[in-house]
């Protein structure tokens, strides 16, 4: 079975750290690329980053470019979120996901298609 | 950055209603646009990617559309289990896989 298993969430002071890794399990890890998509509180989706199937790209969106770091252990077969510098905006359910690239009309296209539970990363002093 | 901007935000339907969902991007994307499933306290779950192609085991109910900038999320005849919030993401920059603010559906 495909499944992905996030953990490293909890509570942290404004401007702590935090890493959360995501362990995935019941395909070629190293194949896929894989993102982190965070929900604040009663809010919607936003990506995060995202890392190429080998690490060698990576990728943030603006509200955590140069505090976030994404990387990959394809050994372990696990994803990381090195959170920095962290903020009370930063307080969110964070879920990592596959990337999969599927193939139509003759194009591909990529979609989240496995998703894990979620951990909570709560902000506050 | 592209932009996603769903329509409506919210939406109140009955059992077997035909159900409508929009979204726009801010550019064009061709048909790089993904809609998601979410129920509260689940992950989301991918329902349809480059804009028209159904996920494996969904049901035939769900349809998309769309190329460009817009699109739009089909539900034929809504059924108990599909009162949820739903999501698209345009997937044509890697610079952020940007998502829509969400509709929620919820039951009449």
């Amino acid at each position: 079975e495909v499944q992905l298993l996030e953990s490293g969430g909890g509570l942290v002071q404004p401007g702590g750290s935090l890493r959360l890794s995501c362990a995935a399990s019941g395909f070629t890890f190293s194949s896929y690329a894989m993102s982190w998509v965070r929900q604040a509180p009663g809010k919607g989706l936003e990506w995060v980053s995202a890392i190429s199937g080998s690490g060698g790209s990576t990728y943030y969106a603006d509200s955590v470019k140069g505090r976030f770091t994404i990387s990959r252990d394809n050994s372990k077969n696990t994803l990381y979120l090195q959170m920095n510098s962290l903020r009370a905006e930063d307080t969110a359910v964070y879920y990592c996901a596959k990337i999969y690239k599927f193939s139509a009309a003759g194009y591909y296209y990529y979609g989240m298609d496995v998703w894990g539970q979620g951990t909570t990363v709560t902000v506050s002093s | 950055d592209i932009q996603m901007t769903q329509s409506p935000s919210s939406l109140s339907a009955s059992v077997g209603d035909r159900v409508t969902i929009t979204c726009r991007a801010s550019q064009s994307i061709s048909s790089y646009l993904n809609w998601y499933q979410q129920k509260p306290g689940k992950a989301p779950k991918l329902l349809i990617y480059a804009a028209s192609s159904l996920q494996s085991g969904v049901p035939s109910r769900f349809s998309g559309s769309g190329s460009g900038t817009d699109f739009t999320l089909t539900i034929s005849s809504l059924q108990p289990e599909d009162f949820a919030t739903y999501y698209c993401q345009q997937s044509y920059s890697t610079l952020g896989y940007t998502f829509g603010q969400g509709t929620k559906l919820e039951i009449k």
